[in-house]
Order: C-alpha cells, then sequence, then structure tokens
C-alpha cells in the first residue's frame, strides 16, 4: 500500500467554482499533513499544513483532515485560472526515518 | 520569507562527468533534502540530512552522494553521471520541533540536469 495517495486524473473546472482534492495516506499515526501547489516547471510551494481533525481555512483554500478515516481533502473556492497548478499532497511519517511522504499530485485546470 | 536557494536552474552534462549541486538555505534550518522529480513517478527522496556531516539515505540513494560541512549547505553530488539522471532536482529544508511534529519543507527552485 502506498505511504500517499492521490488517485483522480486532472480535474477541469470553470473559473469561479468549486476544485475539490483528496488525499488517502495509510500510516495510522501520523500527525502533520501538508499542501503543495507545483506550477509547470517549477519547484513546490507550501500552501497549507493541517494538523489537527475539522477545517483549516486560509483565503479561498480551505483543507479538511480526517484522521479516522485517513484522509485530507483540499477545497479552492472560486477557483481562478492562477489556480490552474498540480497540487501535492505530504503526511509526515513517523519511524526511523522521520520525512515526508508525497502523493504524485493532481492536476488541476481552471478554465476562464 | 525562507529562503532556499540552488547553484543553477538548468545544468547540462556529460555522461561520466562528476556532477555537484548546492543547495544553501538562510532559515537555520537542521534538515535538508535532496530530491528528483520525474514526470509519472513524483516527488523521490534521495538522501537528507538532520545535522551537519550527518546524512541518511533516502529511496533512491544509488549513483548518488551527499555531503554538509555547514548547517546552511548541502550539496549532492553525482559521482559519475548517467542519462538516466536526467531530471528536475529540488532541495528543501524544513526545522524539527518535535513536540508538535510539525515538518513543514521549503523547497529551492530546482535545478534541471540534462546529461547527454
Amino acid at each position: 500500500q502506498k505511504e500517499v495517495e492521490q488517485n483522480s486524473g486532472p480535474l477541469s473546472v470553470p473559473e469561479g467554482a468549486i476544485a475539490s482534492l483528496n488525499c488517502t495516506y495509510s500510516d495510522r499515526v501520523s500527525q502533520s499533513f501538508f499542501w503543495y501547489r507545483q506550477y509547470s516547471g517549477k519547484s513546490p510551494e507550501l500552501i497549507m499544513s493541517i494538523y489537527s481533525n475539522g477545517d483549516k481555512e486560509d483565503g479561498r483554500f480551505t483543507a479538511q483532515l480526517n484522521k479516522a478515516s485517513q484522509y485530507v481533502s483540499l477545497l479552492i473556492r472560486d477557483s481562478q485560472p492562477s489556480d490552474s497548478a498540480t497540487y501535492l499532497c505530504a503526511v509526515f511519517v513517523r519511524g526511523g526515518n522521520n520525512r515526508l511522504a508525497f502523493g504524485k499530485g493532481n492536476q488541476v485546470v481552471v478554465i476562464p | 520569507d525562507v529562503k532556499v536557494t540552488q547553484s543553477s536552474r538548468y545544468l547540462v552534462k556529460r555522461t561520466g562527468e562528476k556532477v555537484f549541486l548546492e543547495c544553501v538555505q538562510d532559515m537555520d534550518h537542521e534538515n535538508m533534502f535532496w530530491y528528483r522529480q520525474d514526470p509519472g513517478l513524483g516527488l523521490r527522496l534521495i538522501y537528507f540530512s538532520y545535522d551537519v556531516k550527518m546524512k541518511e539515505k533516502g529511496d533512491i540513494p544509488e549513483g548518488y552522494s551527499v555531503s554538509r560541512e555547514k548547517k546552511e549547505r548541502f550539496s549532492l553530488i553525482l559521482e559519475s553521471a548517467s542519462t538516466n539522471q536526467t531530471s528536475m532536482y529540488l532541495c528543501a529544508s524544513s526545522f524539527q520541533i518535535r513536540d508538535r511534529a510539525t515538518y513543514e519543507q521549503y523547497f529551492g527552485p530546482g535545478t534541471r540536469l540534462t546529461v547527454t
């Protein structure tokens, strides 16, 4: 089982709509979860961190964490063309080598 | 603002050359990381370091080595570059705040390495 899975294919949303991204993880004791945004040809940029169950809002972004079901999601409200990017989910993995495990990412395309 | 810099944005090297990729962070972070990113494979961890002169292998260390002589600098070395090491190389750094288990990593701009 992969540590972090992002299974959705490319997501196309009209401008102004809500984009919804999901991520599941396998490590039940994970405590720290992150969303990164990566524009084509650029490096990942941290946009959200969440550590507790529930919702965390930052501007047009909302991260949702459900530890019992082992998933974390990202909502982008009022999607803008500038939100077109790949979004990476990352989970802190405890163990001998404490590190972040990354999903492969979901591409979002916002259509004007 | 956290600032992570990498020595080159684009690099072209020949097969068999020794290649040095440099990374510097200015936030006094304990941890530093080297990843490579390839289409369809995502981010893969090559090596990381929790302290000066300390290094740990990641998921794909073969063909690479690292050096951390100063806290702010972490170097990735390709001992003998091969064409399958053509990739985007990303450096990242983070604090280690043990009580909250926070682990926010901040990335440099990346180095696009082409080995011919």
